[in-house]
């Protein structure tokens, strides 16, 4: 079973403030997905990473696929109110059938 | 371009009931999916459906779950009997082709509480 482990579960922060999520598991995988999430909607794709050690920038969002492709990161700078929202990690594995395992997501709130 | 629709948005019922959840895919995607998602977790995935054939429905508890794609296009997901731990949202989401180079997109859910 592939697991996808995130952290932090769950990141306060003030508004102007950087934040790193992690996302880790001992699987690789073909690539890695970052969502969002806000409350009574579904999940939303941010951004795919494919290639171990790539690096996406997506204005104050930075995400970045390890060398080894079995953990990313995402970090957000200067993070403002509407940043708040889960953010889940999920990891496709090869093959004909795009399947994903989703991490447990990390649960961002950014304080006026 | 219209989204993933799904209905009901929320549903309560008794443990032992019987509920179903309907999805309709973003026009002309082949595949379609279900997820679901407890409180505190990730989506998990129950069924892979491209276009009326499954793909992969592994974790999907088939004593109480089962899901049809008639025609290859709406989909409709029902449990009896719930559980108390079937209390969940459950997501439907689709895809063009099912393959890696595709993005899945996400319904609004259902949240289903079961008392």
């Amino acid at each position: 079973t592939q697991l996808l482990e995130q952290s932090p579960q769950f990141l306060s922060i003030q508004e102007g403030e950087n934040l790193t999520v992690y996302c880790n598991s001992s699987s690789v995988f073909s690539s890695l997905q970052w969502y969002r999430q806000e409350p009574g909607e579904g999940p939303v794709l941010l951004v795919t990473v494919v290639t171990g050690g790539e690096v996406k920038k997506l204005k104050r969002l930075t995400f970045q696929f390890g060398d080894a492709r079995k953990d990313s990161s995402l970090h957000i700078t200067a993070a403002q109110p509407g940043d708040t929202g889960l953010y889940l990690c999920a990891g496709a594995t090869s093959g004909s059938a795009r399947q994903l395992t989703f991490g447990s997501g990390t649960q961002l709130t950014v304080l006026p | 371009e219209a989204g993933v629709a799904q209905s009901p948005r929320y549903k309560i019922i008794e443990k032992r009931q019987s509920v179903a959840f309907w999805c309709n895919p973003i026009s002309g995607h082949a595949t379609l999916y279900w997820y679901q998602q407890i409180l505190g977790q990730g989506p998990k995935l129950l069924i892979q459906f491209q276009n009326n054939g499954v793909v992969d429905d592994s974790q999907l508890p088939k004593d109480r779950f089962s899901a049809e794609r008639l025609k290859g296009v709406d989909s409709t997901l029902k449990i009896q009997p719930a559980k108390l731990e079937d209390s969940a949202v459950y997501l439907c989401a689709s895809s063009s082709h099912g393959t890696s180079a595709d993005t899945q997109y996400f319904g609004p859910g259902t949240r289903l509480t079961v008392l």
